[in-house]
């Protein structure tokens, strides 16, 4: 298993500029999250989907971010414009929601953002 | 709402010592609970978890047993190694009316093992 898969690992921009980040969840899994880090405010939830449909978007900071996912086997996070305070490592996670509880998250090795 | 309170760190141990990183826990319900380990670099892996009260999750020598009459969940291990110098995560899964899967972490603890 290839485990969750996020591109590019390392993404360096100017400010003002769109970014897209990218995530693969692992096959099978149909709950996909993503996480924002940093030092001064730690592990963030910013949104997650179920069966491919967002369940809560309250994490995003504000209306620059979106995110989507088109199938079971994509999703993306995008921010335009871009702006200094988006520098973060951002984590995609999936898992497989069995009905009745939650069951593991599995992280992606996550995308180093720098907004210069 | 649901929460997590972890022991502040930056906590700092000699190889081979003792170590206990506390986890308290706020929840509605019955979540299952579980601990998270982010290596320098890395996402978080999963480390153990505990799906109902008296469980005791182990991985790698790393153990926490779920306390219900305490609500916590303390992560211990009888002698920690430079290897597992790391930030830990303890978390709660969102057993609410929806039932989405989503986790509710604590803020991370960093574990500095010296040789």
């Amino acid at each position: 298993d290839a485990g969750v898969i996020q591109s590019p690992r390392h993404e360096v921009t100017e400010m003002g500029q769109e970014v897209t980040l990218r995530c693969k969840p692992i096959s099978g899994h149909n709950s996909l999250f993503w996480y924002r880090q940093t030092m001064m405010r730690g592990l963030e939830l910013l949104i997650y989907f179920n069966n491919n449909v967002p369940i809560d978007d309250s994490g995003m900071p504000e209306d620059r971010f979106s995110a989507k996912m088109p199938n079971a086997s994509f999703s993306t996070l995008k921010i335009q414009p871009s702006e200094p305070r988006d520098s973060a490592v951002y984590f995609c996670a999936s898992s497989y929601l069995i009905g009745g509880g939650t069951d593991t998250q599995y992280f992606g090795p996550g995308t180093r953002l720098t907004v210069l | 709402g649901d929460s997590v309170t972890q022991m502040e760190g930056p906590v700092t141990l000699s190889e081979e010592a003792c170590l206990t990183i506390n986890c308290t826990y706020t929840a509605t319900g019955y979540p299952s609970l579980f601990w998270y380990v982010q290596y320098p670099g890395e996402g978080l892996q999963l480390l153990l978890k505990a799906t109902k009260a008296d469980d005791k999750g182990s991985n790698k020598g790393f153990e926490a047993t779920y306390r219900k009459e305490t609500t916590s969940f303390h992560l211990e291990k009888g002698s920690v190694q430079v290897s597992d110098s790391a930030v830990y995560f303890c978390a709660l899964s969102d057993r609410g009316s929806s039932n989405t899967g989503k986790l509710i972490f604590g803020q991370g603890t960093t574990l500095q093992v010296k040789p």
